[in-house]
């Protein structure tokens, strides 16, 4: 059964800084794996999806790579602002099972003005 | 255009009772996901609609969940003999293409089993 883990739990940094979250997987058969935020009370915001022929991806401020072989992915967001501020949720498709994604627990993130 | 829509946003019911939540997918959308979200943890797979077919209901913890979507659009997840362990907020998704695409997350009924 594939296992996500994101370290750490919870994050709280000054405006301005540079960040990054982490993601583990247990089954390194991934067929993609996608970062999402999820605000207080609402649902999942995609922010990037990185295919497992990828290496990373960029949106913006934000920058997601892969490393398929070591079962990691990790969340670069620079310049962070107060309005980065959500949990950060990493979630992995199996290689042999499309329709699953398993989520990791998510990193909390607070950046203070 | 609309993202996916939930209703209702908060359910509230007693031990025992039966609940429906209703997911309006993204409109030609053909895949329809569904999630359960306990307190502090990420979304917990429950089952995939490819069309009007389940897909995959491996998701589903028992025979007390069951999830329809008779034209391919709307789904509702059905929940019978509702107990406390239900609580958590359900979760929606569509996308376009299944297996590929990213996936549309609604905004989430949060269920409360007194």
């Amino acid at each position: 059964k594939q296992e996500v883990t994101q370290i750490p739990a919870a994050l709280s940094v000054p405006e301005g800084e540079n960040l990054v979250l982490n993601c583990s997987f247990t089954d390194s058969a991934i067929y993609n794996l996608q970062w999402f935020r999820q605000d207080p009370g609402k649902g999942l915001t995609s922010l990037l999806l990185i295919q497992s022929s990828q290496r990373e991806q960029t949106s913006g401020r934000l920058n997601a790579s892969l490393d398929k072989s070591s079962g990691r992915s990790t969340l670069y967001i620079a310049a962070s602002q107060p309005g980065d501020s959500a949990t950060y949720l990493c979630a992995v498709r199996r290689g042999d099972n499309f329709n699953k994604f398993y989520f990791g627990s998510g990193t909390k993130l607070n950046v203070k003005p | 255009g609309a993202g996916v829509s939930q209703t209702p946003s908060n359910k509230v019911t007693e031990k025992g009772k039966y609940v429906e939540l209703r997911c309006d997918p993204i409109s030609g959308h053909t895949a329809l996901y569904w999630y359960r979200q306990s307190l502090g943890q990420g979304p917990e797979f429950l089952i995939y609609f490819q069309g009007t077919g389940a897909a995959d209901d491996s998701g589903l913890p028992n025979d007390r969940f069951f999830a329809v979507r008779p034209e391919g659009s709307v789904s509702t997840l059905k929940i019978q003999r509702t107990e406390r362990g239900d609580s958590a907020v359900y979760l929606c998704a569509s996308s376009d293409q299944g297996a590929t695409d990213t996936q549309y997350f609604g905004p989430g009924t949060r269920l409360t089993v007194l």
